[in-house]
């Protein structure tokens, strides 16, 4: 089946602007990620979402970071006023329940 | 908190060779414990994960771990490497059960090259 999608695999914008990102998860997943990957910290949890329970947002770097999940399937994170450390890949996963997380392929953004 | 340790950022061996990739955690609360590969500009592909079964765990490609309580180690090997597994191999922890709502802890990763 449909594993975890994301759009658009590359983004490239200028400082100051905003960017969305997409994640569509596997058909049926509860629950569903959003981490990022970038050089200098490697692998971190930005975002969880459950069913209809609140999200956590613990690992959100500031509030220029959101997300939200509509319907209990599609996910957009949204980064406002971008600045130049936001360049990262930004990786969603989805699971069913907190069972094993499937990722998708990432959207590399890259702030100028 | 968790917290994942993987020793070595680098490691090289032969075609063939064994392949030995380390991976020591820290959980307060009995842990999932999960490999993954990522090839060149793709996402996380799961390679195997442990989840308080048997704790010789095999996965895919040959892979296989073993998960040692007293130890805190949960190391990644393959009798023989082979030229398609050359990637970045990540460990990570999970608290399923937890108050982390299984949100995963990553190590920095070991890139794995697998000379001819």
């Amino acid at each position: 089946g449909a594993g975890v999608s994301q759009s658009p695999s590359n983004k490239v914008t200028e400082k100051g602007k905003d960017v969305e990102l997409r994640c569509d998860p596997i058909s049926g997943h509860t629950a569903l990620y959003w981490y990022r990957q970038s050089l200098g910290q490697g692998l971190e949890f930005l975002i969880y979402f459950q069913g209809n329970s609140a999200p956590d947002k613990s690992g959100l770097p500031s509030d220029r970071f959101s997300a939200e999940r509509t319907g209990g399937s599609v996910s957009t994170l949204t980064i406002q006023r971008t600045q130049q450390e936001d360049s990262a890949v930004y990786l969603c996963a989805s699971s069913l329940g907190e069972a094993t997380q499937y990722f998708g392929p990432g959207t590399r953004l890259t702030v100028l | 908190a968790q917290s994942v340790t993987q020793l070595g950022s680098h490691v090289s061996v032969s075609e063939g060779a064994l392949v030995l990739l380390r991976c020591n955690y820290s959980s307060s609360v009995p842990p999932y414990l999960f490999w993954y590969v990522q090839y060149p500009n793709q996402g996380l592909q799961l390679l195997l994960k442990y989840t308080s079964a048997a704790t010789l765990v095999k996965g895919i490609n040959g892979f296989e771990a073993e998960f040692k309580k007293s130890e805190t180690s949960f190391h990644l090997t393959k009798p023989s490497a082979h030229m398609s597994d050359a990637a970045e191999y990540f460990c990570a922890v999970s608290d399923v059960g937890g108050t982390s709502y299984g949100k995963l802890t990553f190590g920095q990763g070991t890139i794995l090259t697998v000379h001819p």
